[in-house]
Order: structure tokens, then C-alpha cells, then sequence
């Protein structure tokens, strides 16, 4: 079955600090998005990659093809950053997972003041 | 630009009822794929529909049903609905489709609870 791990589950981290989110999957993908999801429920997209390394303001996400590993840092952490990170992926179209996104559990971060 | 629209917001059910959930995407995405988050599975997706047609559908059971119409809009049936039914249930629009690794754009979601 193909997975995709995500860690640490739980972190808390105080403000000003970095903060790094892990993503590894099991097999070959077309594409990895970081998802952001509030208490309220909606999810907002934060990066979507298939190489290398992004960056958005305080947020950078950097994926290792070959080690099938992505991850997630946030420099400068804010309390409004607190939120759960969802790492996603796309297998390739060979897997036996279609096309569909595949989540991991997620990894809830509490930011202190 | 509005963003993707999710109608309800909230809804409650009992067994057995069926159940149907609205999602209006941003404007010109003729894509929208659902999924259902629950705190024992996380996130698991349903289905995509593209150009009024499914493309690709998740290891639901026939219970789950959705359609698209001419203006992309999109609605998810339930029926004979069950507790374990009860979970969050997300929109997601795109450009294209989901195989072309379009960024994606998520409403608010619909939470249904089933008593």
C-alpha cells in the first residue's frame, strides 16, 4: 500500500523559533503539496512541488526526489501560525493508487507568545 | 476573485436519511474534487469531476455519489446515511484536472453529522 508518513504528530514550538515538519511516502510521485488547516476547517494550499525547493514568506518547502522526503520550515514562528501542516502526495500513475491525492495524518503545531 | 464556496456549512441527519452537499468553484476551475476528513482516517478523497464527467473516484462505497453540472458547480450525495458517515466533508477547485497537478483552491467544508 502506498503511504506517505508525516512527523512529528504533535508540536509545540515558542514564538521565534524554527520549525521543521517532515513528510517521507513510499514510492514514486508526480507531485507533493503542503496544505494548511485551521481550527474553523478550511484548508489553504501552501506549496505545490515535484523538485527542488519554494519559498513563501516565512514558509519554505524543499522535496529530495530520490530520499522520497519533503519538508516543511517555518522561520521566525508566529502564534498565528499555529495550525495543523498536511503533507499530500500524488503518485505516479504506475502505483495502484490512481491518480488521487494521498494525506498524511497531519502534524498539529501550537505556537506559543 | 470569490473563492470555492461550500453550502452548508453545517448539517445534522439521522440514519438512513440521504444528504446532499453543494460546492461552487472559482471561477473558470472546471475541476472539483471532494474529500472526507475524519479523525480516524484523516483526509481520503472521493471523487473528481471535470468537464461535467468523473475522472477518478477514491475506495467509497456506492453510497457516495456526486455529478457536475454545465456551470462546474458540483454536489456530493450520501445516501442511507450512516454514523460513520459523520465527518468533514471538503471541495477542492482547479484549472484542469487534478492529473495535471494544477494548484488546488479548498472551500470551508461541509460538517454532517449523523445521529
Amino acid at each position: 500500500k502506498n503511504e506517505v508518513e508525516q512527523s512529528p504528530q504533535n508540536l509545540t514550538a515558542q514564538e521565534g523559533e524554527f520549525i521543521t515538519i517532515n513528510c517521507s511516502y513510499s514510492v514514486g510521485i508526480s507531485a507533493l503539496h503542503w496544505l494548511q488547516q485551521h481550527p474553523g476547517g478550511g484548508i489553504v494550499s501552501l506549496f505545490m512541488l515535484s523538485s527542488g525547493k519554494k519559498k513563501h514568506g516565512r514558509l519554505i518547502a524543499t522535496i529530495n526526489i530520490q530520499e522520497k522526503h519533503s519538508s516543511l520550515h517555518i522561520t521566525a514562528s508566529h502564534p498565528r501560525d499555529s495550525a495543523v501542516y498536511i503533507c499530500a502526495v500524488r503518485f505516479l500513475p504506475n502505483s495502484n493508487s490512481g491518480y488521487a491525492l494521498n494525506f498524511g495524518k497531519g502534524t498539529s503545531l501550537l505556537v506559543t507568545p | 476573485k470569490a473563492g470555492v464556496t461550500q453550502t452548508p456549512r453545517y448539517l445534522i441527519k439521522t440514519r438512513g436519511q440521504q444528504v446532499t452537499l453543494s460546492c461552487s468553484p472559482i471561477s473558470g476551475h472546471r475541476s472539483v474534487s471532494w474529500y472526507q476528513q475524519t479523525p480516524g482516517q484523516g483526509l481520503q478523497f472521493l471523487f473528481e469531476y471535470f468537464s461535467e464527467t468523473q475522472r477518478n473516484k477514491g475506495n467509497f462505497p456506492g453510497r457516495f455519489s456526486g455529478r457536475q453540472f454545465s456551470n462546474s458547480r458540483s454536489e456530493m450525495n450520501v445516501s442511507t446515511l450512516e454514523l460513520g458517515d459523520s465527518a468533514l466533508y471538503l471541495c477542492a477547485s482547479s484549472l484542469v484536472s487534478e492529473l495535471f497537478n494544477s494548484p488546488l483552491h479548498f472551500g470551508n467544508g461541509t460538517r454532517l453529522t449523523v445521529t
